[in-house]
């Protein structure tokens, strides 16, 4: 199994709203990471975990908060967005470990969200 | 916000052909290069990767080329075909930190 699964694949939510985006690999990878991709621009990292603890926040705002349950999983728990949210996030693993730095970065198909 | 009217480079390549995707890197320091396809509506596919302290690798059609000198990474892609149709990045990244950093992407159509 090579695949990192995000879901909802798609997600419209209002400004005031809750909602969480969820992503689960089951390679024994044991970094993750959080992505976000605006339309023809490249991906920009937003978090990473590594041995599910946080290692990279890329000063990302407060209402994006990433989680890691376990080391199959990560969330990325969304509250009070801004319309100029709306983009595609990405969920990536890697082995996390040795050489070369996080080995492959296998991606999920993404989520694409609008904030409306 | 984004720019209106925002175009990525676009190589448009016969199939068949070869196709030549270049880039440009920024940081001397990192150690390790990677080229991704990213088809519409997908996620990032890895395609091949470089060590710093290598200047070619070869994969199944595909050849990575990096000159450090200049911080140029390109690749080549043998007898296009339709499926090779997508945007492709470079990526690079330092041992020591899972710091994968993109490139911007060049758009790759290819023309039956």
């Amino acid at each position: 199994d090579t695949e990192v699964t995000q879901t909802p694949k798609h997600l419209v939510m209002g400004m005031t709203n809750k909602k969480s985006l969820k992503c689960e690999q089951h390679m024994g990878h044991r970094a993750m990471y959080w992505y976000k991709q605006k339309a023809k621009k490249p991906p920009e990292l937003m978090f990473v975990y590594s041995y599910e603890k946080l290692s990279i926040n890329e000063s990302v705002p407060s209402r994006f908060s990433p989680e890691c349950p376990n080391s199959s999983l990560l969330n990325l728990h969304l509250h009070a967005l801004q319309p100029e949210d709306s983009a595609l996030y990405l969920c990536a693993s890697s082995q996390g470990q040795g050489n070369p730095p996080g080995g492959e970065a296998f991606f999920g198909q993404g989520t694409r969200l609008t904030v409306v | 916000g984004e720019s209106v009217g925002l175009h990525l480079p676009t190589l448009s390549v016969q199939e068949g052909d070869n196709s030549i995707i270049n880039c440009a890197y920024s940081n001397s320091a990192s150690d390790y290069f990677i080229w991704y396809k990213q088809e519409s509506g997908k996620g990032p596919q890895f395609i091949i990767d470089i060590r710093s302290n290598m200047d070619k690798r070869q994969g199944q059609r595909v050849t990575v080329l990096l000159n450090k000198t200049v911080k140029h990474l390109s690749l080549q892609i043998a007898a296009t075909q339709p499926g090779d149709s997508a945007v492709y990045f470079c990526a690079e990244a330092r041992y020591g930190n899972n710091r994968l950093a993109f490139g911007k992407g060049n758009q790759v159509v290819v023309i039956p």
